[in-house]
């Protein structure tokens, strides 16, 4: 079956502009994660969602960062005013169940550069 | 913020010698879970191995969980040029992955 994609696969933007960062999971996997990783660091954890609602977004930097999964599959990473700092690749992830007992599938990322 | 470190960070072999590569963590955990990176795109996910277990095998992949010690380790027997990559452990507590810096190797032909 398919796996995670996101959409676009890469995005460049200029500073201050608005970002929408796009996830389809796997069909059927009810948890949902956002990732993002500079270059040469490993990823750092955003949010998390377990349905349709938010569970964990102890992650998210500040709140120019916004994520919606409002039928509990598609998700939307939201980025607002975005800064020269933002530029990473955002990593989006799904699992059948909440990760404390399984598998996080990832999906190829965005790459997100603001000049 | 980082939960572990690998170690090394960057590891330089032949092909056909095994690579290893350890994780550190700081807090206690559920699973354990090794993933290889490509080109610094996503990430394919190699093994889970719980808290409950101490071992788990997956064709050339060995890794071990000394909850004890707060490490893991992640063996890759007889190498190829296709195992170039980054490697990251990532801990699971409450639902999300916490990763550590990663270890880049490379298998020389």
């Amino acid at each position: 079956g398919a796996g995670v994609s996101q959409t676009p696969s890469n995005k460049v933007t200029e500073k201050g502009k608005y970002v929408e960062l796009r996830c389809d999971p796997i069909s059927g996997h009810t948890a949902l994660y956002w990732y993002r990783q500079s270059l040469g660091q490993g990823p750092e954890f955003l949010i998390y969602f377990q349905g349709t609602g938010a569970a964990d977004d102890s992650g998210l930097p500040n709140d120019r960062f916004f994520a919606v999964r409002p039928e509990g599959s598609v998700s939307t990473l939201k980025i607002q005013r975005t800064e020269r700092g933002d530029s990473a690749v955002y990593l989006c992830a799904s699992s059948l169940r909440p990760s404390s007992t399984d598998t996080q599938y990832f999906g190829p990322g965005t790459r997100l550069t603001v000049l | 913020s980082q939960q572990g470190e690998e170690d090394p960070q960057a590891l330089s072999i032949q092909e056909g010698e095994n690579a290893t590569m350890n994780c550190s963590y700081k807090t206690s955990i559920n699973n354990l879970q090794w993933y290889r990176q490509n080109s610094g795109r996503g990430l394919v996910h190699l093994i889970l191995i719980r808290s409950n277990e101490r071992e788990k095998h997956s064709g050339r992949l060995r890794v071990t969980l000394d909850t004890s010690k707060k490490s893991s380790s992640l063996l890759i027997t007889a190498s190829r040029a296709a195992d170039t990559a980054s490697y990251f452990c990532g801990t699971v507590n409450t639902g999300k992955l916490i990763f550590g810096q990663g270890t880049t190797l490379q298998v020389k032909p």
